[in-house]
């Protein structure tokens, strides 16, 4: 039991480039989110999904793009990089009024 | 809506002392309110949760927290700090177990 898995762990981009930062997890959850974490900022929203084929906008999610095609994987993308998308990214999944998180994707756009 | 805000930024305490994160909510509904802790270039993890039951929680490593309705409060508190508590502190809150709205965090400093 993996829990949630995130790929890569560290990226750097130069600003214009596109990237998906994937996300997994093997709880069977139906609820999966993304987060961004900036100092002094916590962890604000970026998408969510609450089943397969559903997503929604979560606080920040200009720049992003999601898709949930199975139970298993939430990917997130970056169309166009640019440098206040650095940050540090995490993923979530939630049942049972507990959410886990995997170990995060450090992003630096250049 | 719901909201969380946690009262300063950085804390620091002697090893020994009494820990205490300062955690103020807001929520239109019966909320479930939740403590997290990040160690350096790790995610987050689960310290404890209030979901309805007994309103004084515990949780791991020592921690507990006490959810006081009348001051829309979920303080952390730990008795005597570890160096090893040394980690930024996220406190946390859900109406309904899956969207959670985070509060921007404490950072907790440890002095030997």
């Amino acid at each position: 039991n993996a829990g949630v898995t995130q790929t890569p762990k560290f990226q750097v981009l130069k600003t214009g480039q596109s990237m998906t930062l994937q996300c997994a997890q093997d709880m069977n959850h139906e609820y999966m989110s993304w987060y961004r974490q900036d100092p002094g900022m916590g962890l604000r929203l970026i998408h969510y999904s609450v089943g397969a084929g559903i997503t929604d906008q979560g606080e920040v999610p200009n720049g992003y793009n999601v898709s949930r095609s199975t139970t298993e994987d939430f990917p997130l993308r970056l169309l166009s990089a640019a440098p206040s998308q650095t940050s540090v990214y995490f993923c979530a999944s939630s049942s049972q009024r507990e959410q886990f998180f995997g170990p995060g994707t450090r992003l630096t756009v250049l | 809506a719901q909201s969380v805000t946690q009262l300063g930024s950085h804390v620091s305490v002697s090893e020994g002392a009494l820990v205490l994160l300062r955690c103020n909510y807001s929520s239109s509904v019966p909320p479930y309110l939740f403590w997290y802790v990040q160690y350096p270039n790790q995610g987050l993890q689960l310290l404890l949760k209030y979901t309805s039951a007994a309103t004084l929680v515990k949780g791991i490593n020592g921690f507990e927290a006490e959810f006081k309705k009348s001051e829309t409060s979920f303080h952390l508190t730990k008795p005597s700090a570890h160096m090893s508590d040394a980690a930024e502190y996220f406190c946390a809150v859900s109406n309904t177990g899956n969207q959670f709205y985070f509060g921007t965090g404490t950072s907790l400093t440890v002095i030997p």
